[in-house]
């Protein structure tokens, strides 16, 4: 079975600072894709960041980047110049490539602290 | 604009009532979804739908019903067997495709709150 775990439930970061979210999962698939999902307060969700697992390359888009660790089963989220609309909770999740489930993590909440 | 609309955005139930929430895209997706989110539980999948006329279980289908009559539309009925029905309710879509895997659209949720 497919699992992801968040082992930190808040955290917070200082306004203009860099920020990781950890992530590990479980998975015995070869083909699967890791995403990072933002929840803000006004609770609409919305996707982040996205790895293919047969990608080396680190997914990066705008401030955010990744950083997958396939042997290690890690993908952890990195959250460069922090800003105060980065505040939400935020979901690691995975999907296999030949499914339709998507399964998440129990999320991580980020303050930032102006 | 394209995008999910759930309503009612709150919605209160009085113990052995069933209540049905809407979920409604115009994105012309294939699949859509209901999780259910609770505090420190992160999402949790109910039903799934990848097309028409056909929907699976989720990991906790138990005490709900779905339908998929139309492609966009995807309600769910919250029956009077589901223990503990008192949650924030996510509908989403997404593209069929390996290549769209996992890229989900959501709406802003419903809360439904059982007195």
């Amino acid at each position: 079975a497919q699992t992801v775990t968040q082992s930190q439930p808040e955290m917070s970061v200082q306004e203009a600072e860099t920020v990781t979210l950890s992530c590990t999962y479980d998975t015995s698939e070869s083909d699967y894709y890791l995403f990072w999902y933002k929840q803000p307060p006004s609770r609409q969700m919305i996707l982040v960041i996205r790895q293919e697992a047969y990608k080396q390359q680190n997914a990066t888009e705008n401030r955010f980047s990744v950083n997958f660790q396939k042997a290690a089963k890690s993908f952890s989220l990195k959250i460069s110049d922090s800003q105060l609309g980065d505040a939400a909770m935020y979901f690691c999740a995975s999907i296999r490539a030949r499914d339709d489930k998507i399964i998440f993590g129990k999320g991580t909440r980020l303050h930032i602290l102006p | 604009d394209g995008g999910i609309t759930q309503s009612p955005k709150y919605l209160f139930r009085k113990e052995g009532q069933n209540v049905t929430l809407s979920c409604e895209q115009n994105l012309n997706h294939d699949a859509m979804y209901w999780y259910r989110q609770d505090p420190g539980q992160g999402l949790r999948l109910i039903y799934y739908s990848q097309i028409v006329n056909d929907f699976q279980k989720g990991d906790i289908a138990e005490g709900y019903s779905v339908s998929r009559e139309k492609k966009e539309s995807f309600p769910l009925t919250v029956t009077s067997a589901q223990k503990n029905p008192t949650a924030f309710y996510l509908c989403a879509s997404s593209i069929a495709g390996v290549q769209f895997a996992g890229e989900l659209f959501f709406g802003e949720g419903s809360r439904l709150t059982v007195l």
